[in-house]
């Protein structure tokens, strides 16, 4: 049962244009919600995340919103940059004993930026 | 300051084999996590480590897991008897429990582990 859901295996955008990719949880106990972006053969890195007591959190051209009602979020990168082709996962985290955020994940958005 | 390094990079084991991963994380981190990434899937879980304890171990697949921290920081992942369903990326993060409930987590670049 996926817990994190990103619909979208792949997207394709123009240099320049906006990318929106999205994520759906279905557990509402989550309360902190990460992007991380992957290149082939690194580890994940971090992007921007947000508090599910927020619903807008902006770092440059990464801006991620939260619709807590619906169970939803989406990363928008503007103006995407051809560097920013990867795969972008969506991880949202609760709070557990002893300070244990442990990440439950999508399967990831391939985002493809071109010239 | 150093990233999360994890070695080997790659790692090529017969099926039976006992293989170890490590894992050294960003210093000063007392939380340090596992997460294995199998072909087209996202990072599963596996075990949490708050200081020198497995907080959580729930993630851990079966009994041939195991993994140990005893100094509170470097960390080695242990599999025995391997199978070729253990083929993955082993990742392994850390991150501060300084900040409130969501301390980022610092991701190394990834054990490639196959089971031939």
């Amino acid at each position: 049962d996926q817990q994190v859901k990103q619909n979208s295996p792949s997207l394709s955008v123009q240099e320049g244009r906006i990318s929106i990719l999205n994520c759906d949880y279905t557990n509402s106990m989550f309360d902190y919600f990460l992007w991380y972006k992957k290149y082939p053969a690194e580890g994940p890195t971090f992007l921007i995340s947000i508090s599910s007591i927020k619903d807008k959190n902006e770092d440059g051209r990464f801006t991620v919103f939260l619709n807590k009602s619906a169970k939803h979020l989406s990363l928008h990168i503007v103006p995407s940059q051809p560097g920013d082709s990867a795969v972008y996962f969506c991880a949202a985290s609760r709070s557990y004993a002893g300070n244990n955020r442990k990440l439950i994940w999508g399967l990831g958005t391939s985002l493809a930026v071109n010239p | 300051g150093a990233g999360v390094s994890q070695t080997p990079s790659n790692k090529v084991t017969e099926k039976g084999k006992y293989v170890e991963l490590r894992c050294d994380p960003i210093s000063g981190h007392t939380a340090l996590y596992w997460y294995r990434q199998s072909l087209g899937q996202g990072p599963e879980f596996l075990i949490y480590f708050q200081g020198t304890g497995a907080a959580d171990d729930s993630g851990l697949p079966n009994d041939r897991f195991f993994a140990v921290r005893p100094e509170g920081s470097v960390s080695t992942l242990k599999i025995q008897r391997t199978e070729r369903g253990d083929s993955a990326v082993y990742l392994c993060a850390s991150s501060s429990t300084s900040g409130g409930g969501e301390n980022t987590q610092y991701f190394g670049p990834g054990t490639r582990l196959t089971v031939l």
